[in-house]
Protein backbone atom coordinates (compact mmCIF):
# COMPACT_ATOMS: atom_id res chain seq x y z
CA UNK A 1 0.00 0.00 0.00
CA UNK A 2 3.08 2.63 -1.30
CA UNK A 3 1.41 5.72 -0.25
CA UNK A 4 3.42 7.50 -3.10
CA UNK A 5 5.86 5.73 -5.35
CA UNK A 6 8.38 6.12 -8.14
CA UNK A 7 10.21 4.40 -10.38
CA UNK A 8 12.90 3.66 -11.39
CA UNK A 9 14.37 3.83 -7.82
CA UNK A 10 17.80 4.07 -9.50
CA UNK A 11 18.51 5.23 -12.96
CA UNK A 12 21.79 5.37 -14.40
CA UNK A 13 22.57 6.94 -18.36
CA UNK A 14 25.07 8.56 -20.32
CA UNK A 15 25.56 12.38 -20.58
CA UNK A 16 22.95 13.77 -23.67
CA UNK A 17 20.26 10.87 -23.10
CA UNK A 18 16.70 11.82 -22.52
CA UNK A 19 15.18 9.81 -19.72
CA UNK A 20 11.77 10.37 -17.08
CA UNK A 21 10.93 9.43 -13.87
CA UNK A 22 7.46 8.18 -13.40
CA UNK A 23 5.44 8.85 -9.62
CA UNK A 24 2.51 8.12 -8.49
CA UNK A 25 0.34 8.59 -5.15
CA UNK A 26 -2.80 7.03 -3.53
CA UNK A 27 -3.86 9.00 -1.20
CA UNK A 28 -6.47 10.72 -3.05
CA UNK A 29 -4.19 14.48 -3.02
CA UNK A 30 -4.71 16.42 -5.79
CA UNK A 31 -1.04 18.32 -5.24
CA UNK A 32 2.40 17.00 -6.16
CA UNK A 33 5.86 18.27 -6.22
CA UNK A 34 9.54 17.38 -7.39
CA UNK A 35 12.02 18.14 -5.10
CA UNK A 36 16.03 17.84 -6.03
CA UNK A 37 18.24 16.52 -3.61
CA UNK A 38 21.68 17.30 -4.58
CA UNK A 39 24.92 15.39 -3.14
CA UNK A 40 25.52 17.22 -0.01
CA UNK A 41 21.39 16.00 0.62
CA UNK A 42 20.51 20.35 0.49
CA UNK A 43 16.38 19.59 -0.75
CA UNK A 44 14.80 21.98 -3.06
CA UNK A 45 11.89 22.49 -5.20
CA UNK A 46 11.22 22.25 -8.56
CA UNK A 47 8.05 21.86 -9.91
CA UNK A 48 4.36 21.77 -8.39
CA UNK A 49 0.87 20.67 -9.89
CA UNK A 50 -2.59 21.44 -8.45
CA UNK A 51 -4.99 19.27 -10.74
CA UNK A 52 -2.72 18.89 -13.12
CA UNK A 53 -2.20 22.29 -13.07
CA UNK A 54 1.24 23.92 -13.23
CA UNK A 55 1.79 26.30 -10.20
CA UNK A 56 5.08 26.32 -8.47
CA UNK A 57 7.84 26.80 -11.32
CA UNK A 58 11.25 27.09 -9.72
CA UNK A 59 14.65 28.10 -11.87
CA UNK A 60 14.67 25.02 -13.22
CA UNK A 61 16.53 24.13 -16.69
CA UNK A 62 14.02 24.02 -19.49
CA UNK A 63 15.57 20.54 -20.41
CA UNK A 64 13.17 19.87 -17.60
CA UNK A 65 9.75 19.26 -18.41
CA UNK A 66 7.14 17.99 -15.77
CA UNK A 67 3.86 16.33 -17.52
CA UNK A 68 1.18 15.28 -15.05
CA UNK A 69 -1.47 13.39 -17.16
CA UNK A 70 -4.03 13.12 -13.86
CA UNK A 71 -3.82 14.33 -10.22
CA UNK A 72 -2.44 11.30 -9.36
CA UNK A 73 0.15 10.89 -11.49
CA UNK A 74 3.06 13.54 -11.81
CA UNK A 75 6.17 12.65 -14.10
CA UNK A 76 9.37 14.41 -14.79
CA UNK A 77 11.39 14.36 -18.28
CA UNK A 78 14.54 15.21 -18.58
CA UNK A 79 16.19 15.85 -22.12
CA UNK A 80 19.89 16.30 -23.01
CA UNK A 81 21.15 14.88 -19.22
CA UNK A 82 24.29 16.55 -18.08
CA UNK A 83 26.51 15.65 -15.34
CA UNK A 84 25.00 17.96 -12.92
CA UNK A 85 21.69 16.95 -13.35
CA UNK A 86 23.26 13.47 -10.92
CA UNK A 87 21.08 13.93 -7.78
CA UNK A 88 17.82 11.98 -5.61
CA UNK A 89 14.99 13.17 -7.16
CA UNK A 90 11.62 12.89 -4.40
CA UNK A 91 8.02 12.70 -4.96
CA UNK A 92 5.89 14.25 -2.78
CA UNK A 93 2.26 14.88 -2.61
CA UNK A 94 -0.36 16.74 -0.32
CA UNK A 95 -3.75 17.41 -0.01
CA UNK A 96 -5.76 20.78 -1.60
CA UNK A 97 -2.04 22.95 -1.49
CA UNK A 98 -2.21 21.39 2.23
CA UNK A 99 0.71 21.48 4.88
CA UNK A 100 1.82 18.31 5.34
CA UNK A 101 3.57 16.60 2.09
CA UNK A 102 4.24 12.86 1.61
CA UNK A 103 7.44 12.13 -0.26
CA UNK A 104 8.51 8.77 -2.22
CA UNK A 105 11.41 6.81 -1.65
CA UNK A 106 13.44 8.50 -4.62
CA UNK A 107 14.88 8.12 -7.66
CA UNK A 108 18.34 8.13 -7.89
CA UNK A 109 19.81 9.53 -11.25
CA UNK A 110 23.40 9.34 -12.05
CA UNK A 111 24.32 10.66 -14.93
CA UNK A 112 28.13 9.29 -16.74
CA UNK B 1 11.43 34.71 0.73
CA UNK B 2 11.54 32.14 3.45
CA UNK B 3 14.72 30.28 4.43
CA UNK B 4 15.83 27.98 7.34
CA UNK B 5 19.16 27.57 9.28
CA UNK B 6 20.16 24.57 10.62
CA UNK B 7 23.49 25.44 12.22
CA UNK B 8 25.05 21.84 12.73
CA UNK B 9 25.20 20.08 10.31
CA UNK B 10 26.36 17.04 12.84
CA UNK B 11 25.09 15.95 16.31
CA UNK B 12 27.01 12.89 17.59
CA UNK B 13 25.52 11.79 20.81
CA UNK B 14 25.31 8.67 23.06
CA UNK B 15 22.73 6.35 22.87
CA UNK B 16 19.79 7.36 25.79
CA UNK B 17 21.32 10.69 25.79
CA UNK B 18 19.14 13.77 25.62
CA UNK B 19 19.59 15.27 22.03
CA UNK B 20 18.39 18.70 20.82
CA UNK B 21 18.64 19.70 16.75
CA UNK B 22 18.46 23.25 16.33
CA UNK B 23 16.37 25.17 13.68
CA UNK B 24 15.66 28.95 12.85
CA UNK B 25 13.66 30.82 10.16
CA UNK B 26 13.41 33.83 8.53
CA UNK B 27 10.02 35.06 6.94
CA UNK B 28 8.28 38.05 6.58
CA UNK B 29 4.58 36.10 6.89
CA UNK B 30 3.80 33.84 9.47
CA UNK B 31 5.14 30.14 8.54
CA UNK B 32 4.22 26.51 9.39
CA UNK B 33 7.09 24.88 10.13
CA UNK B 34 7.96 20.92 10.00
CA UNK B 35 10.46 18.48 10.74
CA UNK B 36 11.29 15.54 8.68
CA UNK B 37 13.67 12.55 9.18
CA UNK B 38 15.73 10.47 6.49
CA UNK B 39 17.06 7.14 6.79
CA UNK B 40 19.76 5.69 4.84
CA UNK B 41 18.96 5.55 1.44
CA UNK B 42 15.25 6.25 1.99
CA UNK B 43 12.87 9.53 1.44
CA UNK B 44 11.38 11.56 3.98
CA UNK B 45 9.06 10.89 6.80
CA UNK B 46 7.27 13.84 8.31
CA UNK B 47 8.11 13.55 12.26
CA UNK B 48 5.98 16.57 13.41
CA UNK B 49 4.72 19.74 12.55
CA UNK B 50 3.63 23.21 13.67
CA UNK B 51 0.65 24.81 11.90
CA UNK B 52 -1.39 27.17 15.29
CA UNK B 53 -1.74 26.49 18.50
CA UNK B 54 -0.17 25.37 21.27
CA UNK B 55 3.69 25.98 20.67
CA UNK B 56 5.07 22.62 21.89
CA UNK B 57 4.71 19.68 19.93
CA UNK B 58 4.58 15.99 19.62
CA UNK B 59 5.55 13.61 17.52
CA UNK B 60 6.65 10.22 16.79
CA UNK B 61 9.39 8.60 18.11
CA UNK B 62 9.52 10.29 21.03
CA UNK B 63 10.32 13.68 19.43
CA UNK B 64 8.75 16.89 20.07
CA UNK B 65 9.90 20.27 18.66
CA UNK B 66 8.74 23.90 20.25
CA UNK B 67 7.78 27.02 18.33
CA UNK B 68 9.07 29.96 19.46
CA UNK B 69 8.09 33.07 17.04
CA UNK B 70 10.28 35.75 19.22
CA UNK B 71 13.37 33.86 18.65
CA UNK B 72 12.15 32.07 15.28
CA UNK B 73 13.01 29.22 16.25
CA UNK B 74 11.69 25.98 16.04
CA UNK B 75 14.45 23.28 17.83
CA UNK B 76 13.50 19.93 18.23
CA UNK B 77 14.30 17.19 21.32
CA UNK B 78 14.33 14.12 22.35
CA UNK B 79 14.53 13.40 26.12
CA UNK B 80 16.51 9.62 25.19
CA UNK B 81 17.61 8.76 22.00
CA UNK B 82 18.15 4.99 20.16
CA UNK B 83 20.69 3.91 17.98
CA UNK B 84 18.10 3.76 15.41
CA UNK B 85 17.48 7.61 15.72
CA UNK B 86 20.36 7.84 13.30
CA UNK B 87 19.36 9.85 10.24
CA UNK B 88 19.49 12.49 8.89
CA UNK B 89 16.79 15.47 10.12
CA UNK B 90 15.62 18.46 8.13
CA UNK B 91 13.73 21.58 9.67
CA UNK B 92 11.42 22.75 6.83
CA UNK B 93 9.25 26.27 6.14
CA UNK B 94 6.37 26.74 3.85
CA UNK B 95 3.46 29.83 4.02
CA UNK B 96 0.59 29.63 2.27
CA UNK B 97 0.50 31.51 -0.60
CA UNK B 98 -2.04 31.86 -3.77
CA UNK B 99 0.84 29.96 -6.04
CA UNK B 100 1.12 26.73 -3.54
CA UNK B 101 2.65 25.30 -1.12
CA UNK B 102 6.40 25.52 -1.58
CA UNK B 103 8.63 23.65 0.99
CA UNK B 104 12.16 25.15 2.20
CA UNK B 105 14.58 22.79 3.68
CA UNK B 106 17.42 23.69 5.73
CA UNK B 107 20.74 21.74 4.67
CA UNK B 108 20.29 19.48 7.54
CA UNK B 109 21.71 17.83 11.00
CA UNK B 110 23.26 14.49 10.73
CA UNK B 111 22.50 12.58 14.06
CA UNK B 112 24.92 9.95 15.30
CA UNK B 113 24.02 7.89 17.83
CA UNK B 114 26.84 5.96 19.51
CA UNK B 115 26.64 2.82 21.85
Amino acid sequence: DTAVSQTPKYLVTQMGNDKSIKCEQNLGHDTMYWYKQDSKKFLKIMFSYNNKELIINETVPNRFSPKSPDKAHLNLHINSLELGDSAVYFCASSQDRGHEQFFGPGTRLTVL
Amino acid sequence: AQSVTQLDSQVPVFEEAPVELRCNYSSSVSVYLFWYVQYPNQGLQLLLKYLSGSTLVKGINGFEAEFNKSQTSFHLRKPSVHISDTAEYFCAVTTRTGGGNKLTFGTGTQLKVEL
